[in-house]
């Protein structure tokens, strides 16, 4: 069946680093792929989406593309700040179906 | 910015216990949907709906009812809890499947506690 897997489940950075957060998906569809965040004591809130592959989608300073070759999906951010500190999800949905898979999340802490 | 109330916040029951758990979303959304989130495994879909009366079974349905009575509220019934659905509960809506519509909106989430 579909499936999103995250590796990594905690990333700690420095203030200014780079980010590059990766997910790797398994579909036999077209999916629709997105990078959700969950901040502290919050419900998680979508970050972007890309419908189509080696397009990129961007906010907020992050980027993400996916590329079907790989069947991968990354989120990137050249210069994190503190405020970023949160849990960043990747998800997944097959085209025109209304179930939304999530991955394992990633922990990001960023030291200031 | 889509409103979606989750009630209660928090919840304590015993093993064998009958909780309900309660969504609302004012927005017309036609999809809602119940994610328990678990260290480790994420955020996993139980049950979802695309409208009243309507039910579809998501990835980890076992032990959970789900009931859609209005365009507005979805239920979430554990009747005989387990130590094993301590969780944190999310419910999140949507408009719809189209482009402009697929964002999924989170309430702030129920705590269930199973001793």
């Amino acid at each position: 069946g579909d499936s999103v897997i995250q590796m990594q489940g905690q990333v700690t950075l420095s203030e200014n680093d780079f980010l590059f957060i990766n997910c790797t998906y398994s579909t036999t569809g077209y999916p629709t792929l997105f990078w959700y965040v969950q901040y502290s004591g919050e419900g998680p809130q979508l970050l972007l989406q890309v419908t189509t592959a080696n397009n990129k989608g961007s906010s907020r300073g992050f980027e993400a593309t996916y590329d079907k070759g790989t069947t991968s999906f990354h989120l990137q951010k050249t210069s994190v700040q503190e405020i970023d500190s949160a849990v960043y999800y990747c998800a997944m949905r097959d085209y025109n179906q209304g179930k939304l898979i999530f991955g394992q999340g990633t922990k990001l802490s960023i030291k200031p | 910015e889509a409103a979606v109330t989750q009630s209660p916040r928090n919840k304590v029951t015993v093993t064998g216990g009958n909780v309900t758990l309660s969504c609302r979303q004012t927005n017309s959304h036609n999809y809602m949907y119940w994610y328990r989130q678990d260290t480790g495994h994420g955020l996993r879909l139980i049950h979802y709906s695309y409208g009243a009366g309507n039910l579809q079974i998501g990835d980890v349905p076992d032990g959970y009812k789900a009931t859609r009575t209005t365009q507005e509220d979805f239920f979430l019934l554990l009747e005989l809890a387990s130590p094993s659905q301590t969780s944190l509960y999310f419910c999140a809506s949507s408009a719809g499947l189209g482009l402009s519509q697929n964002t999924l909106y989170f309430g702030a989430g129920t705590r269930l506690s199973v001793l």
